[in-house]
């Protein structure tokens, strides 16, 4: 089975602050991570993958995320947070042989200004 | 990475009837999936859509409730059967890209049901 838990509901931040989303997985074998983005009244956006290679992977609009093997996580980073990056936030594991995403319950992020 | 046109964007329909969602991809894929969306939940896989066969129901979902055709490597519907409140939600087909575009992701069916 495999299975990603994000703990917070919500993420609160400051505009200019560093954001971070958490994203722990559980999965059998090598892991696929991802990232995507919702904005209100809109689909997914793909944010940023890891499938091998190094752990530090950057994705779009500067945000970062790190594959930890160890810890079995793979949080959502971006140095400098922008109102416009308020959304929902959505961590997916998949595992090698198996195409069937499963998703975190998601993230609210919002950034104050 | 693959388009994905989905519609309807947004319906409300009358509790009983059905409502047919389209997926248009613009490139062939080999599986296309189907996602349901209720208020404030995360994304539930309903169904792996193939080409060809059957497609393949997770646990909690039936195919006469949610039918589902796909006639080609480009396209698939998915059906929402005799509809009641619960079913309010938003839906979403998906496809498997190249590993470097991840999944795409239509842009959502909102279906709401009076």
């Amino acid at each position: 089975a495999q299975s990603v838990a994000q703990p917070e509901d919500q993420v609160n931040v400051a505009e200019g602050n560093p954001l971070t989303v958490k994203c722990t997985y559980s999965v059998s074998g090598n892991p696929y991570l991802f990232w995507y983005v919702q904005y209100p009244n809109r689909g997914l956006q793909f944010l940023l993958k890891y499938i091998t290679g190094d752990n530090l992977v950057k994705g779009s609009y500067g945000f970062e995320a790190e594959f930890n093997k160890s810890q079995t996580s793979f949080h959502l980073k971006k140095p400098s947070a922008l109102v416009s990056d308020s959304a929902l936030y959505f961590c997916a594991v998949r595992s090698y042989g198996n195409n069937r995403l499963a998703f975190g319950k998601g993230n609210q992020v919002v950034v104050i200004p | 990475s693959a388009v994905i046109s989905q519609k309807p964007s947004r319906d409300i329909c009358q509790r009983g009837t059905s409502l047919t969602i389209q997926c248009q991809v613009d490139s062939q894929v080999t599986m296309m999936f189907w996602y349901r969306q209720q208020p404030g939940q995360s994304l539930t896989l309903i169904a792996t859509a193939n080409q060809g066969s059957e497609a393949t129901y997770e646990s909690g979902f039936v195919i006469d409730k949610f039918p589902i055709s796909r006639p080609n490597l480009t396209f698939s519907t998915l059906t929402v059967s005799n509809m009641s409140p619960e079913d309010s939600s938003i839906y979403l087909c998906s496809v498997e890209g190249a590993i470097q575009y991840g999944y795409t992701f239509g842009s959502g069916t909102r279906l709401t049901v009076v």
